[in-house]
């Protein structure tokens, strides 16, 4: 089973950011919180990811709370581009802990 | 450039008649997996490969087998599909399951239909 919660839907004006949270709250020291995003039905596509910092790169912001039991994802200045289902997933490392468990998910829509 | 790829993409087959779903990927990665999609069910699991001659079983694996010979390649069979098996594949790999800081790479996906 997933071991986050995130809200299944959400809406963002364009230009806005956007901010997705997510609960992760029985995650262990050795798992890093992922993000990854899935436009209409197309393959999941990777974001960022981050086990204790705040991480940015080109496409986002992860803010993850200081007892690692929360996460949100911040997509800046979102478009309609932007609209797609965002998956926040705890992964562990070696054997069936690196699997990518997939939970439902947050359904973006950036709206103009 | 860094892909993974499916054949075919689309696919309507009948019930019984053996298939099998390519994916290759010419990133070196060791690890790759097969997932379904279904609507309400989300992404699941199916089976993945940690390395060359080592696959397991994910959530999902009944009717499906697999097989990695070579690296690369990661086929999915179905030996006698059946119409529960109508769904969204995706196939994915990434560097290694077992190192902490490794991206997915996923493929674009294949519509299966049995009827």
């Amino acid at each position: 089973d997933a071991k986050t919660t995130q809200p299944p839907s959400m809406d963002c004006a364009e230009g806005r950011a956007a901010n997705l949270p997510c609960n992760h709250s029985t995650i262990s020291g050795n798992e890093y919180v992922y993000w990854y995003r899935q436009i209409h039905s197309q393959g999941p596509q990777y974001i960022i990811h981050g086990l204790k910092n705040n991480e940015t790169n080109e496409m986002a912001s992860l803010i993850i709370t200081e007892d690692r039991k929360s996460s949100t994802l911040i997509l800046p200045h979102a478009t309609l581009r932007d609209t797609a289902v965002y998956y926040c997933i705890v992964r562990g490392y070696g054997g069936s802990q690196g699997n990518l468990i997939f939970g439902k998910g947050t359904k973006l829509s950036v709206k103009p | 450039e860094a892909q993974v790829t499916q054949n075919p993409r689309y696919l309507i087959t009948v019930t019984g008649k053996k298939l099998t779903v390519t994916c290759s990927q010419n990133m070196n990665h060791e690890y790759m997996s097969w997932y379904r999609q279904d609507p309400g069910l989300g992404l699941r699991q199916i089976y993945y490969s940690m390395n060359v001659e080592v696959t397991d079983k994910g959530d999902v694996p009944e009717g499906y087998k697999v097989s990695r010979k070579e690296k690369r390649n990661f086929p999915l069979i179905l030996e006698s599909p059946s119409p529960n098996q109508t769904s969204l594949y995706f196939c994915a790999s990434s560097l290694s399951a077992g190192r902490m800081n490794t991206e997915a790479f996923f493929g674009q996906g294949t519509r299966l239909t049995v009827v």
